[in-house]
């Protein structure tokens, strides 16, 4: 089974300025994906950003990034700017992968609150 | 093209009664998902269906029971509410978006939730 395990409940940063939160993750899969997830208090899931463990090269999406490390199993998201819209909970999230196609769902971790300051 | 439905968005039950939280997804994805989020937790898989046909049990099963009626269609019941099944549901379906080798690429869009009270 894995685990996701992210260490900060909360985090807060003035605007404009650039945080990172941390996951780290425990697997014996070779095959699999992260991800992070954010979710405002409208509560809506939506995706952040992903990273494939076959690929070296960090996943990188605008404003945020990741910082994978798959021998050290940490995946680290990194948000410059940071914006008064990025206060929500973030989620640090693994999936199996699946050769055969179906995948067996998501696995999170207990999330943290980041507030972005004026 | 509405993504992942959930219905109904708020629901109160007292103690014992059953329900269903229904979910539909028009985008022709082959496996969904129901999970549950409480108070300081993150989401947990309660059943998923890989595919039409198909359920299987994920971390938290005991209590509900689902139904994958076709492919657009995954339903979640409770048979016989308890305050501790008190929690946010979401559905979500997942869409393999393309093979590199061997290695499928997903991915995942979530409904917008479902909040149940149980008294």
């Amino acid at each position: 089974a894995q685990t996701v395990t992210q260490s900060q409940p909360e985090m807060s940063v003035q605007e404009a300025e650039t945080v990172t939160l941390s996951c780290t993750y425990d697997t014996s899969e070779n095959n699999y994906y992260l991800f992070w997830y954010k979710q405002p208090p409208s509560r809506q899931m939506i995706l952040v950003i992903r990273q494939e463990a076959y690929k070296q090269q960090n996943a990188t999406e605008n404003r945020f990034s990741v910082n994978f490390q798959k021998a050290a199993k940490s995946f680290s998201l990194k948000i410059s700017d940071s914006q008064l819209g990025d206060t929500a909970m973030y989620f640090c999230a693994f999936m199996k992968g699946n050769s055969g196609g179906g995948a067996d769902g998501l696995t999170f971790g207990k999330g943290t609150h980041l507030i972005i300051q004026p | 093209n509405a993504g992942v439905t959930q219905t109904p968005k708020f629901q109160v039950l007292k103690t014992g009664q059953s329900m269903t939280l229904q979910c539909a997804q028009d985008m022709n994805h082959n496996s969904m998902y129901w999970y549950r989020q409480d108070p300081g937790m993150g989401l947990r898989l309660i059943y998923y269906s890989a595919s039409e046909g198909t359920t299987d049990k994920g971390e938290v099963p005991n209590g509900y029971n689902v139904s994958r009626l076709n492919k657009r269609e995954f339903s979640l019941r409770l048979e016989s509410a308890a305050p501790s099944q008190t929690s946010v549901y979401f559905c979500a379906s997942i869409l393999l978006s393309g093979l590199a080798g061997r290695r499928a690429i997903y991915e995942q869009y979530f409904g917008p939730g479902t909040r149940l009270t149980v008294t």
